[in-house]
């Protein structure tokens, strides 16, 4: 099974930050990867797919990058509506999600 | 539009089996394959498993495999999935997903069921 592994699990920012997460793939999975926002008492929401896609409707300071088996997901510039969870999956060999990074108010 | 309705919410004993059922609606729905995705309270996403509805293929997660059962009804356009032998950790909220087949993300969720198992 490819295991997917988040980082960090809980970030603290402000309004205006750069935001930075990271997914980590056990072995190559191209670049079929997508991100996805839920916030609390609802479904998750995709943002980006196969790494760099942005999904139709989702602000453009959402941006995603891979190298290699290390994807990213960046907010330029964090809005008040980004504060949620964030979740990577890959779907090169089924599905997989990683556990998971919050980001809270600082 | 594309709406995914599930079930309500179950509360269940352990060792009992749930059904949950998903109709969809605004789309074809052989065309799509159909996901489930829990939740336990606090925790993250886990993949259980997925149907093509156009043949009724099934591919289970390694950890609910014996476990889990998905189908479906093209006449009602309506996925289940019945998940056995419950036990006090599949509490969780069971989400139906929408995708696009092999090689794609999720793109549409259900509103979610909320399944608890007590005793």
């Amino acid at each position: 099974d490819i295991q997917m592994t988040q980082s960090p699990s809980t970030l603290s920012a402000s309004v205006g930050d750069r935001v930075t997460i990271t997914c980590r793939a056990s072995q190559s999975i191209s670049s079929w990867l997508a991100w996805y926002q839920q916030k609390p008492g609802k479904a998750p929401k995709l943002l980006i797919y196969k790494a760099s896609n942005l999904e139709s409707g989702v602000p453009s300071r959402f941006s995603g990058s891979a190298s290699g088996t290390e994807f990213t997901l960046t907010i330029s510039s964090l809005q008040p509506d980004d504060f949620a969870t964030y979740y990577c999956q890959q779907y090169n060999t089924y599905w997989t999600f990683g556990q998971g990074t919050k980001v809270e108010i600082k | 539009q594309v709406q995914l309705m599930q079930s309500g919410a179950e509360v269940k004993k352990p060792g009992a089996s749930v059904k949950v059922s998903c109709k969809a609606s605004g789309y074809t729905f052989t065309s799509y394959f159909m996901h489930w995705v829990r939740q336990a309270p606090g925790q993250g996403l886990e993949w259980m498993g997925m149907i093509n509805p156009s043949g009724g293929i099934t591919r289970y997660a390694q950890k609910f495999q014996g476990r889990v059962t998905m189908t479906r009804d093209t006449s009602t356009s309506t996925v289940y999935m019945e998940l056995s032998s419950l036990r006090f950790e599949d509490t969780a909220v069971y989400f139906c997903v929408r995708g696009g087949g092999y090689a794609f993300p999720f793109d549409y969720w259900g509103q979610g069921t909320l399944v608890t198992v007590s005793s």
